[in-house]
């Protein structure tokens, strides 16, 4: 089982709202990964957390505020974002993080519309 | 920085056609990975390689990672319609890993 699964897939939100997306994985995997994709671009790193724990935070808004409950569930959670923050959010996993050595699994995404 | 450039951006050929896609960098990399996305899916990795000079084999697809281990190619044998999709090449230089831009590809019937 090589899935990653997230929801919701698709989220329209204002920018007053607080929402959080869900990424969960059961491969075992021990490192888990936020991306956001714009229209047209490849897909920009967010968060990093391994062993549950943030590794990398690439300087993202306060806006977005990551959580790792366990090894298998990663959330996103949202605040007051701006319509610029409008993008496909993926959840990836790989066996370990070791400088990215080990390969990424992506999930669907979900397709977030500010508003 | 780590720069991966893909080449060509954009691609649009019949099936059965022939194709090669481009993955070039000045940098090394430790392994590179290839992926495939849908509109509106994550992309879905196709294969890793990570040997200098390496080919990879998967049906009808060939990769290939450059001696140097600073650039790849993907080609396409007899491109079918369900080949149609963005093409990303990713490689992993220890301390991050690097996006290309990606390949456009569409296959008409």
């Amino acid at each position: 089982d090589t899935e990653v699964t997230q929801t919701p897939k698709h989220l329209v939100m204002g920018m007053t709202n607080k929402k959080s997306l869900k990424c969960e994985q059961h491969m075992g995997h021990r490192a888990m990964y936020w991306y956001k994709q714009k229209a047209k671009k490849p897909p920009e790193l967010m968060f990093v957390y391994s062993y549950e724990k943030l590794s990398i935070n690439e300087s993202v808004p306060s806006r977005f505020s990551p959580e790792c409950p366990n090894s298998s569930l990663l959330n996103l959670h949202l605040h007051a974002l701006q319509p610029e923050d409008s993008a496909l959010y993926l959840c990836a996993s790989s066996q370990d993080w070791d400088g990215y050595k080990y390969e990424q699994y992506f999930g669907p995404g979900t397709r977030l519309t500010v508003t | 920085t780590q720069l991966l450039e893909q080449s060509p951006q954009f691609l649009s050929i019949q099936e059965g056609e022939n194709l090669t896609v481009y993955c070039n960098s000045s940098s090394v990399f430790s392994s590179l990975q290839w992926y495939r996305q849908e509109p509106g899916e994550g992309p879905v990795l196709l294969v890793t390689v990570v040997t200098g000079g390496e080919v990879k084999k998967l049906k009808r697809l060939t990769f290939q990672f450059g001696d140097a281990r600073k650039d790849s190619s993907l080609h396409i044998t007899a491109a079918q319609p369900g080949d149609t999709g963005l093409y990303l090449c990713a490689g992993d230089a220890g301390n991050m890993l690097t996006f290309g831009g990606g390949t456009r590809l569409m296959v008409k019937p």
